[in-house]
C-alpha cells in the first residue's frame, strides 16, 4: 500500500529564515505529485505540481519554490520567509496517466512565522 | 481558470437529519468533482467523487448529485451524526489538460447537533 510522509511535522520559524518542507511517497511508482497551502480555517489552494524527476510546474506564486529530486521526492522550500506563509502545507499524490485526477493528500506541515 | 463556489458556509443541523451543501463551477472543460471532507488538525480525506458521465453516485449515507447543464454539483449526507462534524470542501478538475489543478471551494463547516 502506498504512504505518504511529510517533514517536518510543524515548524516554527523567524520572518526572512529560509525554509524547506519535505513530502515522500512509498508505494507508488513515478506519482503526479503536488503542493497545497491552507490558511486557517481558508479553502485549499494548489501551489505547484510535478509529473516526473526535475519537472516542476506553478500554479501561484507565493515567494516559495519547488523541487523533485527523486521520483518519490518533492520539496517546498524558500529563502525567506514572510509572515504570510504561515498555515497548513499539504502534499498530494495521484496516478500518472488514467486515474489521475484523484488526488490524496499527506498529513500535512504546519508552519508558524513569527 | 476555474472557479468553484461553495454554500453555506456553515450548516448546522440536527442528527439524523440530512445536510446539503452545494457548489457551482464555471469551466464546461471541468469533467470530475470530488468532495473532501476534513476534520480539525488533519488533512482533507477524499469521501466521494463524481465524474461528468454521471448524473448521480451514492456511496452509503453520501449522494453526490451532477447537473452539468446548471454547472452545479452537491453533496447530500443523509441521517447526519454527530461524527459527521467537519469541514467539506467541494472541488473541480478538468482531467482532459492533464494538469492535476483540482479547484477547491471554500468550504462547508458541518456541525451536527445531539
Amino acid at each position: 500500500a502506498q504512504t505518504i510522509h511529510q517533514w517536518p511535522v510543524a515548524e516554527i520559524k523567524a520572518v526572512g529564515s529560509p525554509l524547506s518542507l519535505g513530502c515522500t511517497i512509498k508505494g507508488k511508482s513515478s506519482p503526479n505529485l503536488y503542493w497545497y497551502w491552507q490558511a486557517t480555517g481558508g479553502t485549499l489552494q494548489q501551489l505547484f505540481y510535478s509529473i516526473t524527476v526535475g519537472q516542476v510546474e506553478s500554479v501561484v506564486q507565493l515567494n516559495l519554490s519547488a523541487s523533485r529530486p527523486k521520483d518519490d521526492q518533492f520539496i517546498l522550500s524558500t529563502e525567506k520567509l514572510l509572515l504570510s506563509h504561515s498555515g497548513f502545507y499539504l502534499c498530494a499524490w495521484s496516478l500518472r496517466g488514467g486515474g489521475q485526477d484523484t488526488q490524496y493528500f499527506g498529513p500535512g506541515t504546519r508552519l508558524l512565522v513569527l | 481558470g476555474e472557479q468553484v463556489e461553495q454554500l453555506p458556509s456553515i450548516l448546522r443541523v440536527q442528527e439524523r437529519s440530512s445536510a446539503s451543501i452545494n457548489c457551482t463551477y464555471e469551466n464546461s472543460a471541468s469533467n470530475y468533482f470530488p468532495w473532501y471532507k476534513q476534520e480539525p488538525g488533519e488533512n482533507p480525506k477524499l469521501i466521494i467523487d463524481i465524474r461528468s458521465n454521471m448524473e448521480r453516485k451514492q456511496i452509503q449515507g453520501l449522494i453526490v448529485l451532477l447537473d452539468k447543464k446548471a454547472k452545479r454539483f452537491s453533496l447530500h449526507i443523509t441521517d447526519t451524526q454527530p461524527a459527521d462534524s467537519a469541514m467539506y470542501f467541494c472541488a473541480a478538475s478538468n482531467t482532459g489538460a492533464n494538469t492535476g489543478k483540482l479547484t477547491f471551494g471554500h468550504g462547508t463547516i458541518l456541525r451536527v447537533h445531539p
